[in-house]
């Protein structure tokens, strides 16, 4: 998967509790982007980054912050987190080509 | 939106047959890519076409662009059963919007 992880790869938690995903390359890209993917609605970009300490809103930001402290990693956190931020997150990277690489996926469940 | 739209959102053919899928979008383009999803997987990217060509292949794929109609097409030809995934299009206007995508299924 192109240098790229997730952590962690499944969790449940409860509503209302914080949540931290990250993601992890080793590819020095400089673009790094967290997506969600949720049935009838496809991947939706929530915040992307174009350099440490330097990112942007997406799509469905509201309830998300995001983090980037070092190239390689990108957090993103659920502050309070809700029902409806049940989802499969994505993160993906990509350098100075337009493709981008995707990490495996977390599954988050909040119940 | 500014969302690519597949069509159609599920195809079913035998293997050997060839795959057709299409993918609308509204606004203007600095290129478009096509990605494949296996179930439970992260996507891949498959191929990059650029807003001022009008064709591109890449083993037996097939992308064609046709920005006056804002759509473009993907081909796999020969279909075999391991090419069972979703697919997606994503319009790039500085970002990647992503739809639905087409799921695929190819029976041997």
């Amino acid at each position: 998967d192109a240098g790229i992880t997730q952590s962690p790869r499944h969790k449940v938690t409860e509503t209302g509790t914080p949540v931290t995903l990250r993601c992890h390359q080793t590819e020095n890209h400089r673009y790094m982007y967290w997506y969600r993917q949720d049935p009838g609605h496809g991947l939706r970009l929530i915040h992307y980054s174009y350099g440490v300490k330097d990112t942007d809103k997406g799509e469905v930001s509201d309830g998300y912050s995001v983090s980037r402290s070092k190239t390689e990693d990108f957090l993103l956190t659920l502050e309070s987190a809700t029902s409806s931020q049940t989802s499969v997150y994505f993160c993906a990277i990509s350098g100075q080509g337009y493709e981008q690489y995707f990490g495996p996926g977390t599954r988050l469940t909040v119940t | 939106s500014q969302q690519g739209e597949e069509d159609p959102q599920a195809l079913s053919i035998q293997e050997g047959e060839n795959a057709t899928m299409n993918c609308s979008y509204k606004t203007s383009i600095n290129n478009l890519q096509w990605y494949r999803q296996n179930s439970g997987r992260g996507l891949v990217h498959l191929i990059l076409i650029r807003s001022n060509e009008r064709e591109k292949h890449s083993g037996r794929l097939r992308v064609t662009l046709d920005t006056s109609k804002k759509s473009s097409s993907l081909l796999i030809t020969a279909s075999r059963a391991a090419d069972t995934a979703s697919y997606f299009c994503a319009p790039n206007t500085g970002k990647l919007i992503f739809g639905q995508g087409t799921t695929l299924q190819v029976k041997p």
